[in-house]
């Protein structure tokens, strides 16, 4: 199966603590998305890569959430100091260039007590 | 700002009850309108992409139409196996820094079909 896999796929973090999730896209896909989807919601979106360059990152809620895919391929998505509020799942995206379709990850879901 | 609303929130149908999700929108260049359904716990999955008014796609029981300002997914003789949250999101053209290919979605419709 060469789908998009995102790991892990639970975290619970105490409040104040720093995340990291992982996604490993379907290989040779160019671009990257991360959305954040809290209950009963939509997906919402984060940020987008470009192979290794970040061409858009207007939807990071604060300066706490940080992303990168320093090679072009796995991107990690990065939490400091956590909040309550941050507790969603976080999905993963990857599509050929041009995103006519767009292939979501199973999605991490980020508790905060 | 793109917007997209989903209606109704959740629908209840008995099975072989066919009926219709409504999603509109309101966007400045409209690349395209997708839809993905979503079960529990997982990873919304594409559906269909529609590019321009008047398109229509099929897949199984389901029919996606697109107009100017909505699209309509119609599901006939729906199955148990059809309940999930069906997604409608847009892709606006006139965004900028390589972000017209990102997705705003509604908040979904959350389909139940009954045996």
């Amino acid at each position: 199966g060469a789908g998009v896999s995102q790991s892990p796929r639970y975290k619970v973090a105490k409040r104040g603590q720093d995340v990291a999730l992982r996604c490993d896209p379907i290989s040779g896909h160019v671009s990257l998305f991360w959305y954040q989807q809290a209950l009963g919601q939509g997906p919402e979106f984060l940020t987008y890569f470009q192979n290794e360059a970040q061409l858009d990152k207007s939807g990071l809620p604060s300066d706490r959430f940080f992303a990168e895919r320093p090679e072009g391929s796995v991107s990690t998505l990065k939490i400091q100091r956590t909040q309550q509020e941050d507790s969603a799942v976080y999905l993963c995206v990857s599509s050929t260039l041009f995103g006519y379709e767009q292939f979501f990850g199973p999605g991490t879901r980020l508790t905060v007590l | 700002e793109d917007q997209v609303t989903q209606s109704p929130e959740a629908l209840r149908l008995q099975e072989g009850e066919s009926s219709s999700l409504n999603c509109s929108y309101t966007v400045s260049g409209l690349r395209g309108l997708f839809w993905y359904r979503q079960d529990p716990g997982k990873g919304p999955e594409f559906l269909f992409t529609l590019y321009s008014a008047g398109e229509e796609k099929e897949k199984e029981r389901l029919k996606a139409t697109l107009t100017k300002k909505e699209s309509f997914l119609h599901i006939t003789a729906p199955k148990p196996e059809d309940s999930a949250t069906y997604l409608c999101a847009v892709q606006n053209f006139l965004n900028s820094g390589g972000s017209n290919y990102k997705l705003t979605f509604g908040k979904g419709t959350l389909l139940t079909v009954n045996p």
